[in-house]
């Protein structure tokens, strides 16, 4: 079973400052997505990242993929109160019998205060 | 270009009763999944179509639960005789290819059944 850890579990910041979440896992993924999700909603997509080592950049927010692609972050910068919200990491093995499957951390809970 | 869109968005049914949940994809995703969302816990993989196909129902529980893609119309996802632990929100993901590293997959609002 492909596991990932996201930590922290909740963030709670002030407008302006910076912050990076963590996803982790001891399984190899083909693909990882990150996702924001509102109360009442559904994930919205933010970044794909395939490649190990890939660096990907929306705005104020950074995303990259480990070398050995097992692991992932996401740093925002100058944090803003719109950016409140749950953020999932989600993992595609890319083959196999599980070949269209995604597997999601639980995901890190960040509210930015003004 | 519509996104994936579920129906209804709020479900509540009485033990025993049936729950059918609809999505359709978004246009030109031939591919359907979907997942579970149980208070306090993570999204949980049920289970993967295509059109007329089930490639992996490995997420599903083995009874009461099933689900289609037929040629025409939205994916269903049907519960039986449901039970107060079926009690979740259901979201529907859709895809244009399953390939390696081409797995980006887009949500719907989700349903959210409740059992009385």
């Amino acid at each position: 079973t492909q596991l990932l850890e996201q930590s922290p579990q909740f963030l709670s910041i002030q407008e302006g400052e910076n912050l990076t979440v963590y996803c982790n896992s001891s399984s190899v993924f083909s693909s990882l997505q990150w996702y924001r999700q509102e109360p009442g909603e559904g994930p919205v997509l933010l970044v794909t990242v395939v490649t190990g080592g890939e660096v990907k950049k929306l705005k104020r927010l950074t995303f990259q993929f480990g070398d050995a692609r097992k692991d992932s972050s996401l740093h925002i910068t100058a944090a803003q109160p719109g950016d409140t919200g749950l953020y999932l990491c989600a993992g595609g093995v890319g083959r196999g019998s599980t070949l269209g499957r995604l597997y999601f951390g639980r995901g890190t809970q960040l509210t930015v205060w003004p | 270009n519509a996104g994936v869109m579920q129906n209804p968005r709020h479900l509540v049914r009485r033990r025993g009763q049936e729950a059918r949940l609809r999505c359709s994809p978004m246009k030109g995703h031939s591919h359907v999944y979907w997942y579970r969302q149980l208070p306090e816990e993570g999204l949980k993989f049920m289970v993967y179509l295509q059109k007329e196909n089930i490639i992996d129902e490995s997420g599903m529980p083995k009874e009461r639960f099933s689900a289609e893609f037929p040629k025409e119309g939205p994916s269903i996802l049907r519960i039986q005789q449901v039970v107060r632990g079926d009690s979740a929100a259901y979201f529907c993901a859709s895809s244009r290819t399953s390939g390696r590293g081409l797995q980006t997959q887009y949500f719907g609002p989700g349903t959210r059944l409740t059992v009385l």
